[in-house]
């Protein structure tokens, strides 16, 4: 059965470096989100992509976080500089086409800023 | 866009019908309401969505309201293994509540 992938799955760093999160959709999906979870929350979404196009970044908070899919396929989430208040999962997912399909998730990144 | 509502927390007895309760008094006509379930350190996984029919599949079935403002995922077995944080979504803006936490006790 094809599966979201992540990587990596855990990554601890200091506060102000630099981080980034690679996810791999499933062959065939042309939407992929990026979401993230702190302990105890739901999943918040941060970004939106369909095909390579971002289609919903409003809860980004843009002066840090930064999120590319250039060919439409493999997506990467980054942040510079990192806080102590980023520690949380980061998860993506992908779907068929929108909103109209189910998500799939992938096992998401755990992030420790110290 | 629908807000969700759901009880924080729930137990249930294995082998007994787990029902779980959502709130979307504000889901518009067209928009699927969707069920997904996540396991103590896992992504989310997807469990059931319905419009206005009542709908089953292998793992659940989902009844939904005639007037489409709350519905009721129900597991009919429940097992250990169903202990997980249960998600009731609108399919408008895909948000993510705080969810219902299942707890299966033997």
């Amino acid at each position: 059965e094809a599966e979201v992938a992540q990587s990596p799955r855990y990554k601890i760093t200091e506060k102000s470096q630099a981080v980034a999160f690679w996810c791999d959709p499933i062959s065939g999906h042309a939407t992929l989100y990026w979401y993230r979870q702190i302990l105890g929350q739901g999943p918040e979404l941060l970004v939106q992509f369909q095909d390579e196009s971002v289609v919903d970044d409003s809860q980004l908070p843009k002066d840090r976080f930064s999120a590319e899919r250039l060919k439409g396929v493999d997506s990467t989430l980054k942040i510079q500089p990192a806080e102590l208040g980023d520690s949380a999962m980061y998860l993506c997912a992908s779907s068929l086409e929108g909103h109209n399909y189910e998500q799939y998730f992938g096992p998401g990144t755990r992030l420790t800023v110290t | 866009d629908a807000k969700t509502t759901q009880p924080p927390s729930m137990d249930c007895a294995e082998g007994r019908a787990a029902n779980l309760p959502c709130n979307h008094s504000t889901i518009s006509g067209n928009e699927y309401v969707y069920w997904y379930r996540q396991i103590h350190s896992q992504g989310p996984q997807y469990i059931i969505h319905g419009l206005k029919n009542n709908e089953t599949n292998e793992m659940a079935s989902l009844i939904i309201t005639e007037d489409r403002k709350s519905s009721t995922l129900i597991l009919p077995h429940a097992t250990l293994r169903d202990t997980a944080v249960y998600y009731c979504i609108g399919q408008g803006d895909m948000r993510f509540g705080a969810g219902t936490r299942l707890t299966v006790k033997p």
